[in-house]
């Protein structure tokens, strides 16, 4: 079965470090998303991402973040400026036509120190 | 208002038992529902997409009433496998997913 593909699997920054979370969604998919859930919390909505740009973004996703699809392929997520409340899950997901389920990879756990 | 709202349990049942998890969603414009299940430190995994009709597989049973807005997930034959937490999971008609909280199931033997 295809599968969203994310890395690193865990990645420790330091407060004030940029970092970027890479993901590959499924290939035919045209629908890509960020998420994050925090230790204990809910899994929260930051961006949605279709035909080339963003479709809609949370709060959450202030200036300090920003998402690309350099290739066509990849699909990153950056924190310019990280702040230990960014510890978090980072889930990558795609889905495919409207309406379709979503698809998430195996996530990308970030440790601010 | 939430969007998906769920009970967060924890539902603590017996093996073999039968646990109904309920869900309510606030948006009467949404297109498209799901249960997920997410083991402890895990991405969430699709359990099962949510019909009209109502649908089954295998023991579990899911249930759609567009008319309250409510969604519910049926497990009967509880294994110590199905321990997880069962996220309820909405898309919109702008194709964006909307998390309940999750309800935390414990099988126990």
């Amino acid at each position: 079965e295809p599968e969203v593909t994310q890395t690193p699997s865990h990645q420790v920054t330091q407060m004030g470090q940029e970092v970027i979370l890479r993901c590959v969604p499924i290939s035919n998919h045209l629908y890509f998303y960020w998420y994050r859930q925090i230790l204990g919390q809910k899994v929260e909505f930051l961006v949605s991402f279709y035909n080339n740009e963003i479709s809609e973004k949370s709060e959450i996703f202030d200036d300090q973040f920003s998402v690309e699809r350099p290739d066509g392929s990849n699909f990153t997520l950056k924190i310019r400026s990280t702040k230990l409340e960014d510890s978090a899950m980072y889930f990558c997901a795609s889905s495919g036509r409207t309406g379709d389920k979503a698809f998430f990879g195996q996530g990308t756990r970030l440790t601010v120190v | 208002r939430k969007e998906v709202e769920q009970d967060p349990g924890p539902f603590n049942v017996p093996e073999g038992a039968t646990v109904a998890f309920n869900c309510t969603y606030s948006n009467s414009a949404s297109q498209s529902f799901f249960w997920y299940r997410q083991d402890c430190r895990k991405e969430p995994k699709l359990l099962m997409s949510v019909y009209s009709s109502g649908n089954e597989d295998g023991r579990f049973t899911a249930q759609l009433n567009r008319a309250s807005q409510y969604i519910s997930l049926l497990i009967r034959d509880s294994k110590l496998s199905d321990s997880a937490t069962y996220l309820c999971v909405v898309r919109d008609n702008f194709n964006k997913f909307y998390f309940g909280s999750g309800t935390k199931l414990n099988v126990k033997p």
